[in-house]
């Protein structure tokens, strides 16, 4: 099983339309959570933090269960510019290792 | 701009050569690891530096190594090269800290033949 696991679509969205991604990770003593972006032949950058309260950044908002083991990410009227892949990303309970799902493909349409 | 650089930012080499991949990491930073992606997959840990030692290892054979400076800029080492290691290798910078944001630069996509 891996350790953070993602779909990896593509979804296929309208413009304005909300998407959800959804995200498994397997180790309970893990301790940071991120969602990065990455487009095409680029790097990753950061999207933002994922805190068990829940955080929201504009369009997009992020949410922890520890319980499940789960992360979402919530775009809500998705944007041209919002086609990527999304990574969701664990950190180890070190703080120095990175782990990456295998990313989901967002495209948005007109 | 994230201040992460690296070099070459393409390369061909044949099975079996060795390769060396450079990063210099943003200023302040003294904290450099490097990422192997392969196509249509997520970015996995090879290993991290910090203050010039290995500060974590992935799941990546010997003769993946690396060093970093004394001005925290690194490099990544692959001896016997094989086709499997063609991949876009990355190295993220970051500060000193837990759960700090960490800053990739643009990668070194490496052609194994």
């Amino acid at each position: 099983r891996k350790e953070v696991e993602q779909d990896p679509g593509p979804f296929n969205v309208p413009e304005g339309a909300t998407v959800a991604f959804n995200c498994t990770y397997s180790n309970s003593a893990s301790q940071s959570f991120f969602w990065y972006r990455q487009d095409c032949r680029k790097e990753p950058k950061l999207l933002m933090s994922v805190y068990s309260s829940g955080n929201e950044d504009g369009r997009f908002t992020a949410q922890l269960n520890r319980a499940s083991q789960y992360i979402s990410l919530l775009i809500r009227d998705s944007k041209l510019s919002d086609s990527a892949t999304y990574l969701c990303v664990v950190a180890n309970n070190a703080g120095n290792m990175l782990t990456f799902g295998g990313g989901t493909r967002l495209m948005v349409k007109p | 701009e994230t201040g992460v650089t690296q070099s070459p930012t393409h390369l061909i080499k044949t099975r079996g050569q060795q390769v060396t991949l450079r990063c210099s990491s943003q200023s302040g930073h003294n904290t450099v690891s490097w990422y192997q992606q392969a196509l249509g997959q997520g970015p996995q840990f090879i290993f991290q530096y910090y203050r010039e030692e290995e500060n974590g290892r992935g799941n990546f054979p010997p003769r993946f190594s690396g060093l970093q400076f004394p001005n925290y800029s690194s490099e990544l080492n692959v001896n016997a090269l094989e086709l499997d290691d063609s991949a876009l290798y990355l190295c993220a910078s970051s500060s000193p800290g837990w759960g700090t944001e960490a800053f990739f630069g643009q990668g070194t996509r490496l052609t194994v033949v």
